[in-house]
């Protein structure tokens, strides 16, 4: 079993959608969540990070972390044809710089 | 643009053979951390160093190997290569390395292993 699992989808939404994105994990010690947003043939794009459990927002973008699940999410409201691409959950432990990557979902708006 | 330089972008090479791939991290960043993305294993970390010395070491095979220079930059050393080689790798930087988790990715080197 992965330590992080993560739907590789595709999800097709149309244009000013409300997209949630998911990862579980298995590992209690992760403490910092990341999303990261790669564009085709691109490196991933740091988008949101947080510490332990609770909310972040950003603009369109909401991170939600509930350590007691296991479960991350990240919200992107009014979603544009420009937010197709590839959304990588990343996380790690206290005191390491190992990022656990899940294997991305892959994400369409459609006009 | 995040900041992060990697060259060369794509590298076509044979079976056996060695190559080496390059980067140079953000401004002020001490941190250099290795990926390897190829489509059935996802973004599988494989080394990292900070500030010139091995800080954590992750999936590197034997015959892979890295370096980071006095002036922050560091290259991956791939040999005796293999069809399964064939993949996206990348590079990411961060300030201080243990202190932010915040890492910032380069665009990456396509092998491809013939």
């Amino acid at each position: 079993q992965k330590e992080v699992e993560q739907d590789p989808g595709p999800l097709s939404v149309p244009e000013g959608a409300i997209v949630s994105l998911n990862c579980t994990y298995s590992n209690s010690a992760f403490q910092y969540f990341m999303w990261y947003r790669q564009y085709s043939r691109k490196g991933p794009e740091l988008l949101m990070y947080t510490y332990s459990s609770g909310n972040k927002e950003d603009g369109r973008f909401t991170a939600q972390v509930d350590k007691s699940s296991k479960y991350i999410s990240l919200f992107i409201r009014d979603s544009q044809p420009s937010d197709s691409a590839t959304y990588l959950c990343a996380m790690s432990a206290y005191n390491t710089d190992k990022l656990i990557f899940g294997t991305g979902t892959r994400l369409q708006v459609f006009p | 643009d995040s900041g992060v330089t990697q060259t060369p972008k794509h590298l076509i090479t044979a079976t056996g053979q060695r190559v080496t791939l390059r980067c140079s991290p953000r401004s002020g960043d001490l941190s250099v951390y290795w990926y390897q993305q190829s489509l059935d294993q996802g973004l599988q970390f494989l080394i990292q160093y900070y500030n010139g010395e091995e800080r954590a070491k992750g999936n590197i095979l034997e015959r892979f190997s890295a370096q980071q220079f006095p002036d922050l930059h560091s290259e991956l050393n791939l040999s005796s290569l293999e069809l399964g080689d064939s993949a996206l790798y990348f590079c990411a930087s961060s300030a201080n390395g243990g202190e932010t988790y915040e890492q910032y990715f380069g665009p990456g080197t396509r092998l491809t292993v013939t």
